[in-house]
């Protein structure tokens, strides 16, 4: 399975635009980038998924790479509820989901 | 449309008693993924389950754990002879089809406590 490196944690203010970056040097053409974050104790919650082309919901935007060696979750303002741990997923040919460490972000009022 | 639903919330077991946790699908969802989580650590995949048909069980512990995902009714996650160390929280994921490109859909998962 293709690994992804995220920052161990992150900081924003309210009402701020996030980006959360992941690398991942090694994903394969068939790759999915998943994002999902986990609120504290409660399951993960997918937030997006894309393939190649950036792609938008209303929780939040991905930006990948024209190489797609990268990726950027946007979170266009932050609120306090968007506190959690944001975890960045490939998704091979497996069908299972391997999560890594994340990144923790913290939203200041 | 429900969601994932996992009962208990919370379980309490003595060391060598069992433990059965239940993840029910949402409707419509026949692919099921069941994760532990250890206090403070990230999720590991533990089997990957279709109705009736384990189909990647490479994350379970090969002796006291055993899943099943029946034609009818929940996922069962089952723990015999539970000691301290199974004490986490285990979460059960539900996809329409096989995860590639297809979101997972996670229960608010069950804490196990091993006393």
């Amino acid at each position: 399975d293709a690994k992804t490196t995220q920052p161990n944690s992150m900081e924003s203010n309210e009402e701020e635009p996030v980006h959360l970056p992941c690398n991942h040097s090694t994903i394969s053409g068939t790759d999915y980038i998943h994002w999902y974050r986990q609120l504290p104790s409660q399951g993960p919650e997918y937030v997006i998924h894309g393939l190649t082309s950036n792609v938008n919901n209303r929780m939040a935007s991905l930006a990948i790479a024209e190489d797609r060696k990268s990726s950027t979750l946007i979170l266009h303002r932050a609120t306090l509820r968007d506190a959690a741990v944001y975890y960045c997923i490939l998704a091979g040919s497996t069908d299972k989901l391997i999560f890594g460490t994340g990144t923790r972000l913290q939203v200041f009022p | 449309n429900a969601g994932v639903m996992q009962n208990p919330r919370h379980l309490v077991r003595r060391r060598g008693q069992e433990a059965r946790l239940r993840c029910s699908p949402m409707k419509g969802h026949s692919h099921v993924y069941w994760y532990r989580q250890l206090p403070e650590e990230g999720l590991k995949f533990m089997v990957y389950l279709q109705k009736e048909n384990i189909i990647d069980e490479s994350g379970m512990p090969k002796e006291r754990f055993s899943a099943e995902f029946p034609k009818e009714g929940p996922s069962i996650l089952r723990i015999q002879q539970v000691v301290r160390g199974d004490s986490a929280a285990y979460f059960c994921a539900s996809s329409p089809r096989g995860q590639e490109g297809s979101p997972l859909h996670f229960g608010n998962g069950t804490r196990l406590t091993v006393t």
